[in-house]
């Protein structure tokens, strides 16, 4: 069975601060990690995939295989960042069966 | 570019009841895939469907099934409401059926209450 795993409901940080989201998994295969984003009153929308090592908006992640994790990172937090941070895993043939964690709630105070 | 649409944004049922749930993809997109939200927790894997033929099913009961039309839109029905199915039901489209890294495209989702 694929699970994810997001420690943290709710994470708060001061604007300038560096923000990290932790995300575990379990999966017997070699998975495929993402990070999916919702801003307020907008759409889900896909932020990263750990395949395309790309930044976006500052962020990054990195698939620890030995630790299962996949934690997103920026360095420098912004008030635009607020939103809720969702990690999903995809096995290699499953396509759009994505599994998500239960989400984390960024707010970045002024 | 429309995005992702889904009809209707809300819907009020009571228990025992049956639902349809629509949903038209990105022009050019041939697979559509629903999800379910319960309030507080992340959206869960429902039906994949791709050139009209299922490619995948969560652990839903029976209640739930889909289908997908030539025009590739797709529609959601459940039946025999329970209180248990209310839920935000997103649908996402994407370009092909299989493999890995997909960028799934979601939509604003139909709010489901049932009483």
């Amino acid at each position: 069975a694929q699970r994810v795993t997001q420690p943290e409901k709710l994470l708060s940080v001061f604007k300038g601060a560096p923000v990290e989201l932790k995300c575990n998994y379990s999966y017997s295969g070699s998975p495929e990690l993402f990070w999916y984003v919702q801003y307020s009153r907008q759409r889900l929308q896909l932020l990263l995939r750990h395949i395309s090592r790309e930044s976006i908006k500052g962020f990054t992640a990195d698939l620890n295989k030995g630790e299962t994790s996949f934690h997103l990172k920026k360095p420098f937090a912004q008030e635009e960042d607020s939103a809720m941070y969702y990690c999903a895993l995809s096995g290699q043939t499953s396509g759009s069966r994505l599994t998500f964690g239960e989400g984390t709630q960024l707010t970045v105070n002024p | 570019d429309a995005g992702v649409t889904q009809s209707p944004t809300h819907l009020i049922k009571t228990r025992g009841q049956h639902v349809t749930l629509r949903c038209s993809p990105i022009s050019g997109h041939k697979s559509v895939s629903w999800y379910q939200q319960v309030l507080g927790q992340g959206p869960q894997f429902i039906f994949q469907y791709y050139e009209k033929e299922e490619r995948g099913r969560g652990n839903f009961p029976d209640r739930f099934s889909a289908r997908q039309f030539p025009n590739y839109s797709s529609e959601l029905n459940v039946n025999a409401l329970l209180l248990g199915d209310s839920a935000l039901y997103l649908c996402a489209s994407s370009s092909v059926g299989e493999g890995a890294n997909e960028k799934l495209f979601f939509g604003s989702g139909t709010q489901l209450s049932v009483l």
